[in-house]
């Protein structure tokens, strides 16, 4: 079936890296765009980066731009993102989310992973 | 940047009820861009309405979504037990591209 399963989170210092992976299968993982989404504990959602299906586009919210990057390795149906830097208010579930694309982008995100927990604390 | 402002912050009813969720923008948004979730505590998100009405894969008929510009609803005919839970709208802004979340509406059991 269609799932998106993360991997990677823990416990970091600030101003420490971390890479979170998100392994996907039972679609045709190289034809969408996908999404980091997260949600600090008690708060609601945050989107984070987006990836074009080919990998040509990327783009970042305001608070992670220059300290993440979002890539993807479409031969291991595998979707990425590296957290540098990180600060206290990174901390949060990170979701991984596929893109809704029905005859045209619906900017809506249809399936996502359980999520991987990150905590940035000395 | 858009803001979404949701409301109100949490809705308490009983089962059978009818749940009136609403979503403003704090500029226009296109209808096509407009999605729901459903989160409940434990869990990941869960794709209810596209497009500001269109039902995603597996949702039943009793959530509707409707709404233009800056005003968007999203209504639950006769509220079932496991429908109380955390309701976030969304939107997607071309220029530049971002995606934006509302702060959420909890329903809960009265």
């Amino acid at each position: 079936q269609v799932q998106l399963v993360e991997s990677g989170g823990g416990v970091v210092q600030p101003g420490g890296s971390l890479r979170l992976s998100c392994a996907a299968s039972g679609f045709t993982f190289s034809s969408y765009g996908m999404h980091w989404v997260r949600q600090a504990p008690g708060k609601g959602l945050e989107w984070v980066a987006f990836i074009r299906y080919d990998g040509s586009n990327k783009y970042y919210a305001d608070s992670v731009k220059g300290r993440f990057t979002i890539s993807r390795d479409n031969s291991k149906n595998t979707l990425y993102l590296q957290m540098n830097s990180l600060r206290a208010e990174d901390t949060a579930v990170y979701y991984c989310a596929k893109y809704l694309v029905v005859l045209y982008p619906t900017g809506a995100f249809d399936i996502w992973g359980q999520g991987t927990m990150v905590t940035v604390s000395s | 940047e858009i803001v979404l402002t949701q409301s109100p912050g949490t809705l308490s009813l009983s089962p059978g009820e009818r749940a009136t969720l609403s979503c403003r923008a704090s500029q226009s948004v296109s209808s096509s861009y407009l999605a729901w979730y459903q989160q409940k505590p434990g869990q990941a998100p869960r794709l209810l309405i596209y497009g500001a009405s269109s039902r995603a894969t597996g949702i039943p008929d009793r959530f509707s979504g409707s709404g233009s510009g800056t005003d968007f609803t999203l209504t639950i005919s006769r509220l079932e037990p496991e429908d109380f839970a955390v309701y976030y709208c969304q939107q997607y802004g071309s220029s530049p591209p971002s995606w934006t979340f509302g702060q959420g509406t909890k329903v809960e059991i009265k």
